[in-house]
C-alpha cells in the first residue's frame, strides 16, 4: 500500500524567511512518481512539480526547489524568500507505475502554509 | 479557458436528496478521475476512467454514488440518498494520454448535506 505523510500541518512564517514543508512517503514500488501541488483558498489544486523514482537529482525553479532523498523516502519543498502570496496548502502525492489505476494520486494531509507581511 | 471545468460549483443539498455533479476535463485528455476532499485532509481517489471505461473504483465509492463518462468526453457522479457524510469537496481531474504526466485538477464542487 502507498502512504504520503506530511507531518507538519501548519507553518507560518514571516515574508521573505526561507521555508521547507517536508514529504515522507511510503510503497513497495520500484517504479513510481511524486508531485506537489499547491492550492489555494479558491481550492483549485495547481500542479508544482513531478519527479520519477529514477532521477534523484534536486530541481530549482525561481524561489522553488526541491530535494529528492531515495534513502530516506523524502521529497521535500522548500520555497526561498517566501511571499503572501505563497500562503496555501500544500500536498505532497505519490503514484505508481501505469497500470490498471492509471496514474492515480495518494495524497498526504497537506501542510497549510501562512506567510504573514 | 481551456482548463478542467466543474459544474456546479457549490451545492446545498436536503439530506436523502439525490445530486449530480459535471465535469468536463480538457478536451485531449483521456484521463478522468474524480476525488473526494474532506475539510482538513487530502483528497483521496474515486474512480478513474480512460476514455469511457471506468477502470477502477475505489472502496470509497460505496452504492449510492455512481459515475459515468459517455463518449469519453464530460463525466458525471451522482450521489443518491444522500447523507451528512457525503458532505465534502468533489474534485475533477484529467490528464493526457501518455502515463504519469500530471493531472490537472479543476475548482471542485463543494457538497453540503443538511
Amino acid at each position: 500500500a502507498q502512504k504520503v505523510t506530511q507531518a507538519q500541518t501548519e507553518i507560518s512564517v514571516v515574508e521573505k524567511e526561507d521555508v521547507t514543508l517536508d514529504c515522507v512517503y511510503e510503497t513497495r514500488d520500484t517504479t513510481y512518481y511524486l508531485f506537489w501541488y499547491k492550492q489555494p483558498p479558491s481550492g483549485e489544486l495547481v500542479f508544482l512539480i513531478r519527479r520519477n523514482s529514477f532521477d534523484e537529482q534536486n530541481e530549482i525553479s525561481g524561489r522553488y526547489s526541491w530535494n529528492f532523498q531515495k534513502s530516506t523516502s523524502s521529497f521535500n519543498f522548500t520555497i526561498t524568500a517566501s511571499q503572501v502570496v505563497d500562503s496555501a496548502v500544500y500536498f505532497c502525492a505519490l503514484s505508481e507505475a501505469p497500470g490498471v489505476s492509471g496514474s492515480r494520486l495518494t495524497f498526504g494531509e497537506g501542510t497549510q502554509l501562512t506567510v504573514n507581511p | 479557458d481551456t482548463g478542467v471545468s466543474q459544474d456546479p460549483r457549490h451545492k446545498i443539498t436536503k439530506r436523502g436528496q439525490n445530486v449530480t455533479f459535471r465535469c468536463d476535463p480538457i478536451s485531449e485528455h483521456n484521463r478522468l478521475y474524480w476525488y473526494r476532499q474532506t475539510l482538513g485532509q487530502g483528497p483521496e481517489f474515486l474512480t478513474y476512467f480512460q476514455n469511457e471505461a471506468q477502470l477502477e473504483k475505489s472502496r470509497l465509492l460505496s452504492d449510492r454514488f455512481s459515475a459515468e463518462r459517455p463518449k469519453g468526453s464530460f463525466s458525471t457522479l451522482e450521489i443518491q440518498r444522500t447523507e451528512q457524510g457525503d458532505s465534502a469537496m468533489y474534485l475533477c481531474a484529467s490528464s493526457a494520454r501518455q502515463a504519469n504526466t500530471e493531472a490537472f485538477f479543476g475548482q471542485g464542487t463543494r457538497l453540503t448535506v443538511v
